[in-house]
């Protein structure tokens, strides 16, 4: 059984800090995503990483992928409050036809003016 | 293009009644699935399609029907609602394997 873990669960940070949020992953898997929503909102995708060694960026955010390690990177730089929210990551199987995704639980992200 | 369109936003259900919740994408997509999610506990796949007729079991399915007759629908259907399954409910949806999920503004149920 696949199991997705995130931590911290829970992270307040300073604007302008910078500051790492784990994903470990129990078994083999090529694709790893992660995924921000909002209080009360639905889910946006951020980054899809689909091999080891991928690096994607957008704005503040860079995530990595260490499938080796079973293990992704969601990076934040110079942080702000617009940055608060929940980050998922979730994982699959590179199987056809496997859409089993398996989402972690969450890190509740607070960033303070 | 409205992405992924999900009805009721919200429902209140008394234990045993049955239910639909609607699901609708309008991108084409082949894969969808719908997800629950309780506080702490992340989001959990419920059922999934890979394409127009074929559905499969997630990691959390009992008490739960879907089924997929056309590419742009995925209803779930709840046979006998219990307090259990008050949760949100998101349904999403993906071109391919690869891709990220566009999910559903979501269902908030209460079962009474």
């Amino acid at each position: 059984e696949l199991k997705v873990e995130q931590n911290p669960l829970f992270l307040s940070m300073q604007e302008g800090k910078n500051y790492t949020i784990y994903c470990n992953y129990s078994t083999t898997s090529d694709r790893l995503y992660w995924y921000r929503q909002d209080p009360g909102k639905s889910l946006e995708s951020l980054f899809v990483l689909l091999s080891n060694g991928a690096v994607k960026q957008e704005g503040r955010l860079m995530a990595s992928l260490d499938t080796k390690a079973r293990l992704s990177t969601l990076h934040i730089t110079a942080a702000v409050h617009d940055l608060s929210a929940t980050y998922f990551c979730a994982v699959d199987r590179a199987n056809f036809g496997n859409e089993k995704l398996t989402f972690g639980t969450g890190t509740r992200l607070t960033i303070i003016p | 293009n409205a992405g992924v369109t999900q009805t009721p936003k919200f429902q209140v259900l008394k234990t045993g009644q049955s239910m639909t919740l609607q699901c609708a994408q309008d991108m084409n997509h082949e894969y969808m699935s719908w997800y629950r999610q309780d506080p702490g506990m992340g989001l959990r796949l419920i059922h999934y399609s890979v394409g127009a007729g074929i559905t499969d079991q997630g990691e959390v399915p009992n008490g739960y029907n879907v089924s997929r007759s056309t590419t742009e629908d995925f209803p779930l259907r709840l046979l006998s609602a219990a307090p259990s399954q008050t949760s949100v409910y998101f349904c999403a949806s993906r071109p391919d394997p690869g891709r990220g999920y566009t999910f559903g503004s979501g269902t908030r149920l209460t079962v009474v």
